[in-house]
């Protein structure tokens, strides 16, 4: 079945850029997403990419998307302390609506 | 982005009582809405899809008779947890698809659902 995998944690100093990593299966997905959630909340919608796309930029983030080896990125340019929160990746399921996420990331940011 | 509203966002329940949680979807029509379930730490897992003016489509394991979902209109969805128990206790949260007929969702706030 679908699945998708990211990396639990990852910790950056104030400034530097952050790299969240996430593998998918499903190879008929058209779109995928980057969500963000604060503790307490819902979950913010960061950015998403067609599948056709290489790559797509929106200010400090920066998406990556590798179909051949679906694997999809986020790169934020000078990662804040407003930065820290959890990370989800997710692809839609063609046809479906439906998302699968992943496990998230825990991004902690160290002034 | 589009705006989704959860009510209540927090609620204590005695075990035993009922409790609905409202979802809307307030500046797009939104023909399909999800309900999740997030335990502490852990990612979203969906319960079910809930289609306008149609029977909500649970998930594998969700009892549909305990998690009642009504889609009465194209920016409202409502969650009921009947005869709550402490294991139900948990955040909630819904989202609303089908904006622009693209798959993407956008998430209400959570509602922290406690059953003492």
């Amino acid at each position: 079945g679908e699945d998708v995998e990211q990396s639990l944690f990852l910790s950056v100093r104030e400034g530097d850029s952050s790299v969240i990593n996430c593998t998918y299966t499903d190879s008929s997905s058209t779109y995928l997403y980057w969500y963000k959630q604060e503790p307490g909340a819902g979950l913010q919608l960061l950015t998403y990419i067609f599948s056709n796309m290489d790559m797509k930029q929106d200010q400090r983030l920066t998406v990556l998307l590798n179909k051949k080896d679906k694997h999809l990125s986020l790169r934020i340019a000078d990662t804040q302390t407003g930065d820290s929160a959890i990370y989800f990746c997710a692809e839609s399921i063609a046809g479906t609506g439906k998302l699968i996420f992943g496990q998230g990331t825990t991004l902690q940011v160290k002034p | 982005g589009a705006v989704v509203s959860q009510h209540p966002s927090r609620v204590i329940c005695k075990s035993g009582t009922s409790v609905k949680i409202e979802c809307r979807s307030l500046d797009f029509q939104a023909t399909t809405m999800f309900w999740y379930r997030q335990f502490p730490k852990q990612s979203l897992m969906l319960m079910a899809t809930s289609n306008e003016g149609s029977k909500a489509t649970y998930e594998q394991g969700v009892e549909k008779d305990k998690f009642l979902i009504n889609h009465a209109s194209l920016t409202l969805s409502t969650l009921t947890v009947t005869s709550a128990h402490p294991e139900d206790s948990s955040f909630y949260i819904c989202s609303a698809g089908g904006r622009g007929g693209t798959d993407t969702q956008y998430f209400g706030p959570g509602t922290r659902l406690t059953v003492l």
